[in-house]
């Protein structure tokens, strides 16, 4: 079975700063990748999907931009954090049986 | 446009029945599915719906309308651990995920 991982689980960060979040995959080759958002007491926001290495959809205009580097490693990263980008992120793994899991997630706040 | 409706939020008694309803509107549509997130914890896979009917897994059962649009998630023998958010959600194409704002479910003694 698959194995999400992401780090860091908590980060804090200045308004302005630049932001990296790192997903990886374990146990599965050529997934769909995706990462998502939720702000406090919100439901979870599409921001991007991947369905292989170099190919990045994005699903809401934002200062946030994503990268696929390898299979199995999706990144999300920002220039230039700005409060409204708080919240707590989610990575996901779709497989082709029609489950789609979470990883553990990253909670940012941004101040 | 895209619309997925649950109760914001629903409150119900250990051992009992309760039924979290959700309504939707998509583009398109490959599947429903509901989750479990508990606070701050990520969402946990509950059930999947593709075809009409209902799925049952163990004290959890989910109902898929496709004609109408609905779907529910069915908890029995409820649980003090089964207060968490429920969270219902359509599938898209590519795999994509479209979340309704999920339901509270708080389960008093």
């Amino acid at each position: 079975s698959q194995t999400i991982h992401q780090w860091p689980a908590t980060l804090v960060q200045p308004v302005g700063s630049p932001l990296s979040l790192e997903c990886t995959v374990e146990g599965t080759s050529n997934p769909n990748l995706y990462w998502y958002r939720q702000a406090a007491g919100r439901g979870l926001q599409l921001l991007f999907y991947s369905v292989g290495i170099g190919q990045i959809s994005s699903e809401v205009p934002q200062n946030l931009s994503a990268s696929r580097p390898q299979d199995r490693q999706f990144i999300l990263s920002s220039k230039k954090l700005l409060l409204s980008d708080s919240g707590f992120y989610l990575c996901a793994c779709f497989e082709t049986v029609g489950t789609q899991y979470f990883g553990p997630g990253t909670r940012l706040l941004v101040l | 446009g895209q619309n997925i409706d649950q109760p914001t939020e629903m409150t119900a008694t250990e051992g009992a029945i309760v039924q979290i309803n959700c309504t939707y509107q998509t583009s398109g549509f490959n599947g429903l599915f509901w989750y479990q997130q508990h606070a701050g914890e990520a969402p946990t896979f509950l059930s999947y719906n593709v075809l009409d009917g209902l799925e049952e897994k163990g004290r959890f059962s989910s109902f898929l309308s496709r004609s109408k649009g609905y779907s529910y998630l069915l908890l029995k023998e409820l649980q003090m651990k089964d207060s968490a958010s429920y969270l219902c959600a359509v599938r898209e194409g590519g795999g994509k995920l479209i979340f309704g704002q999920g339901t509270e479910l708080s389960v008093k003694p």
